[in-house]
């Protein structure tokens, strides 16, 4: 079965450090997108991308990048993680077949930034 | 900034009543509108769509769209503890190249 899957589903990482969290999906999708969702805040998003070598910047795109390479894959950097980016990061995918509007989503990563 | 806003809950409703929960939204040319579910500890699924004033049923779910008034509502009815989660509502900008927005989402519970 397509599936979007994220690594790792946990992370602990100090103040300054480089973080990369993975995003991989088998639908053959082209959309791509990369989701924060913090506790009064709903999710927010942080990048997307429509297609290999396209990259857009979301409502929270700052301290974050992401490259697309291929069609799979999407991983969202934190060049000097901060004790802000602690949050659950959600992967999505959307494209042909699905739903109109319907994004599948990964598992979530949990990221604390100590 | 295009906003979508809803009520944070806690919702808190009944066995087999009916729970109503609400969106507004501020970008007047948006033309397609989206309930997500979440349960605790896990990623959101699509569960409603709604592109017309009006209302639209799917099963124990309907979703009500108001344009003119930029609001949206979805009503779960028999409500069943199952039914208890974070409901978030969305609105998608652009068109085959789309982003939604979505709002803070509103945690709703069922009680037996």
């Amino acid at each position: 079965d397509a599936e979007i899957t994220q690594s790792p589903r946990h992370k602990i990482t100090e103040t300054g450090r480089q973080v990369t969290l993975a995003c991989h999906q088998t639908w053959n999708h082209n959309n791509m997108f990369w989701y924060r969702q913090d506790l009064g805040h709903g999710l927010r998003l942080i990048h997307y991308s429509y297609g290999v070598q396209d990259t857009n910047k979301g409502e929270v795109s700052d301290g974050y990048s992401v490259s697309r390479s291929n069609t799979e894959d999407l991983p969202l950097t934190l060049e000097s993680a901060a004790s802000s980016q602690t949050s659950v990061y959600f992967c999505a995918s959307s494209g042909p077949g699905g739903r109109d509007g319907e994004l599948f989503f990964g598992e979530g990563s949990r990221l604390t930034v100590l | 900034q295009k906003e979508v806003e809803q009520n944070s809950g806690p919702l808190s409703v009944p066995e087999g009543a009916i729970a109503s929960l609400n969106c507004t939204y501020s970008d007047r040319v948006s033309q397609s509108f989206f309930w997500y579910r979440q349960y605790s500890g896990k990623s959101p699924e699509l569960i409603m769509s709604i592109y017309s004033n009006g209302d639209k049923e799917d099963g124990r779910f309907t979703a009500q769209l108001n344009k003119a008034s930029q609001y949206v509502s979805l009503l779960i009815r028999d409500s069943q503890p199952s039914d208890s989660a974070t409901y978030l509502c969305a609105v998608k900008s652009g068109g085959s190249n789309y982003k939604l927005t979505f709002g803070k989402g509103t945690l709703l519970t069922v009680n037996p």
